[in-house]
């Protein structure tokens, strides 16, 4: 199974700034998939990107506040932009597989 | 909502007792699939089940899905306090590769 390396693991943040998350992926995959989790809640699609086009956005997340680059197979990143202390939450990555899906171990995001 | 639920919400056992927890959903699935998440880390995948097939086993995990109830079970055996985490459910539905989640159930194994 695919293996995936996401960092930071954790930060905090002073609000109004950007943060961006890394993802890279052992494997080249063709999607990608950007949660977030707010505390105590289960997973919330934000947006899946693909290699080679705009990533696609879900209901209520907009391409200015969460811009997405995917620049090839095995890499993406998402940026949290202009933050507030309502963004503080899990960040994960996730890439699809024949027996299910592997997820990034998290991105823990503190707005203060 | 497409959205799975999952009861119960919160689970509290004692090592080497069963825990089971359900998971019903309201639209045609592809496949079902359940995943442990520790401590707000990342998420684990478990098992996944397909939609013609009605129970899977996986070492102390169990998993029966009821399409015509539109349900799935995930049953731990003989639990350990190492199994203390939230699981979710997850299903794919028609062609897209988007996962619809559940609400998960936290559970406590205590020693």
């Amino acid at each position: 199974s695919a293996v995936i390396s996401q960092k930071p693991s954790r930060d905090i943040c002073q609000r109004g700034t950007s943060l961006t998350i890394q993802c890279q992926v052992d494997s080249q995959v063709t999607m990608m998939f950007w949660y977030r989790q707010q505390p105590g809640q289960s997973l919330t699609l934000i947006a899946t990107a693909n290699q080679g086009s705009e990533a696609t956005y879900e209901s209520g997340f907009v391409i200015d506040k969460f811009p997405i680059s995917r620049p090839n197979l095995t890499f993406s990143t998402l940026t949290v932009s202009n933050m507030s202390p309502e963004d503080s939450s899990i960040y994960l990555c996730s890439v699809g597989e024949n027996y299910g899906y592997t997820f990034g171990s998290g991105t823990r995001l503190t707005v203060v | 909502s497409q959205q799975g639920e999952e009861d119960p919400q919160a689970l509290s056992i004692q090592e080497g007792e069963n825990a089971t927890m359900n998971c019903s959903y309201k639209t045609s699935i592809n496949n079902l699939q359940w995943y442990r998440q520790n401590s707000g880390r990342g998420l684990v995948h478990l098992i996944l089940i397909r939609s013609n097939e009605r129970e899977k086993h996986s070492g102390r995990l169990r998993v029966t899905l009821d399409t015509s109830k539109k349900s799935s079970s995930l049953l731990i055996t003989a639990s350990r306090a190492a199994d203390t985490a939230s699981y979710f459910c997850a299903f794919n539905a028609g062609n897209n590769r988007k996962l619809i989640w559940g609400l998960g159930t936290s559970l406590a194994v205590n020693p």
